[in-house]
């Protein structure tokens, strides 16, 4: 058990639409990550926050955001869902904001029919 | 081209085999970690490098910064080790870039 919690597991939801998926870091971490895994195009990073700070973008399209709060733990909102955001997305939280070893949550399935 | 290249793709072993896995990338970095994905999808991680060699139980990871490369070594490979295995880079730019993974098969 890495001791970050994603939540939901699956999601299954129309085109359009607008999601919102929960990571809990591990006790004691600041920096989460968040990563999204399709098919097609494997691992691709998102974006990073650090203490509640953004500290680092990746690929990630202007309809989704991300937050994290004074708790530590983050959201992943996707907007306008298109059927090529479907994936698994997966956050992940470390100790420090670089360097510093990755805890990964087990990554929310996201269908978009 | 990739900016961080994993060979081989597919990888399969008899077990007690030695394996290698290798990873190259083309950006500056200031780590690399070296990822293990299982059929059910969960993600661990398994070392993070900046320079040197790393070692736990029967797994090795190296990594040379001037050749911009770094290896996964599996000793005495078990059936268990079947995953595929990702390596992923810290650019200079503090984002993250992954390789595209080896599927590692090791046959009882």
């Amino acid at each position: 058990d890495s001791g970050v919690t994603q939540t939901p597991k699956h999601l299954i939801t129309a085109t359009g639409q607008r999601v919102t998926l929960r990571c809990s870091p591990r006790s004691g971490d600041l920096s989460v990550y968040w990563y999204q895994q399709s098919l097609d195009q494997g691992l691709q990073f998102l974006i990073q926050y650090y203490n509640g700070e953004e500290r680092a973008k990746g690929n990630i399209l202007e309809r989704f955001s991300a937050q994290q709060f004074p708790d530590l733990h983050s959201e992943l909102n996707l907007s306008s869902l298109e059927l090529g955001d479907s994936a698994l997305y997966f956050c992940a939280s470390s100790p420090r904001w670089e360097n510093s070893p990755l805890h990964f949550g087990n990554g929310t399935r996201l269908t978009v029919t | 081209k990739n900016e961080v290249e994993q060979s081989p793709q597919n990888l399969t072993a008899q077990e007690g085999e030695f394996i290698t896995i290798n990873c190259s990338y083309s950006v500056g970095i200031s780590a690399l970690h070296w990822l293990q994905q299982h059929p059910g999808g969960g993600i661990v991680s398994l070392f993070m490098l900046s320079s040197g060699k790393k070692k736990h139980g029967r797994l090795i990871a190296t990594i040379n910064i001037q050749e911009k490369h770094s290896s996964l070594h599996i000793t005495a490979s078990h059936p268990r080790d079947s995953a595929v295995y990702i390596c992923a880079v810290r650019s200079a730019y503090n984002d993250m870039r992954f390789g595209a993974g080896t599927r590692l098969t090791v046959k009882p």
